[in-house]
């Protein structure tokens, strides 16, 4: 059975950065047949997707946070992980990761979440 | 990349059929058979129903079922059982590597 847990400060302060990991067991990040993925839920909004990495480090961005986000894998820990800069209350949000078919078109495991929150 | 649009809200009680719908543009649900469905229950993982508009992943309920027609998809779920009630989110492939998501249905079994 694939799991993934999500791991990181549940507060960051505006302006920083905000950094989370994603250890998968059950599975290899390695793996050729899939991409590896974070989605964010605002309290009380629709789900968001952020970006999609290869385990090669071949990347996609959602257009609207690309200035912002960086993202990439470690394999040797079995982990990739998420780095969002510049932040506001706005990015406030429960940050899921998962894992995408060779596709990329859907997220067919997730994780439970991990609440962020940007508060000074 | 707007975000699909979906009803906040649908309802059936138990043993009835529901239909959520969810629409996008050609860009997005309309050029792609990549819709996928997924069941948010509160606290646990999200849960992939349904993918490439109407296959079911193993272990989903052939009470789920999914279609499509022109920009809006659509998620069929029949005789609705408690354990239904959950917030329900379209997405779809929007071309170059991107995925748009829905804004949610909040399911109620009344």
């Amino acid at each position: 059975q694939l799991y993934l847990q999500e791991s990181g400060p549940g507060l960051v302060k505006p302006s920083e950065t905000l950094s989370l990991k994603c250890t998968v067991s059950g599975d290899s990040i390695s793996s050729s047949s899939y991409f590896w993925g974070w989605i964010r839920q605002p309290p009380g909004k629709g789900l968001g997707w952020i970006g999609s990495i290869y385990y090669t480090g071949s990347t996609s961005y959602n257009p609207s946070l690309k200035s912002r986000v960086s993202m990439s894998v470690d394999t040797s820990r079995n982990q990739f992980s998420l780095k969002l800069s510049s932040v506001t209350a706005a990015d406030t949000a429960v940050y899921y990761c998962a894992r995408l078919n060779i596709a990329a078109t859907n997220f067919d495991y997730w994780g439970q979440g991990t609440l962020v929150t940007v508060s000074p | 990349q707007s975000a699909l649009t979906q009803p906040p809200s649908a309802s059936g009680s138990p043993g009835q059929s529901v239909t959520i719908s969810c629409t996008g543009t050609s860009s997005d649900v309309g050029g792609y058979d990549y819709v996928s469905w997924y069941q948010l229950h509160p606290g646990k993982a999200p849960k992939l129903v349904i993918y490439e508009v109407t296959k079911r992943p193993s272990g989903v309920p052939d009470r789920f079922s999914g279609s499509k027609s022109g920009n809006t998809a659509s998620l069929n779920v029949s005789g609705l059982q408690a354990e239904d009630e959950a917030d329900y989110y379209c997405s779809s492939y929007a071309g170059g590597n991107n995925l748009v998501f829905g804004g949610g249905t909040k399911l109620t079994v009344l």
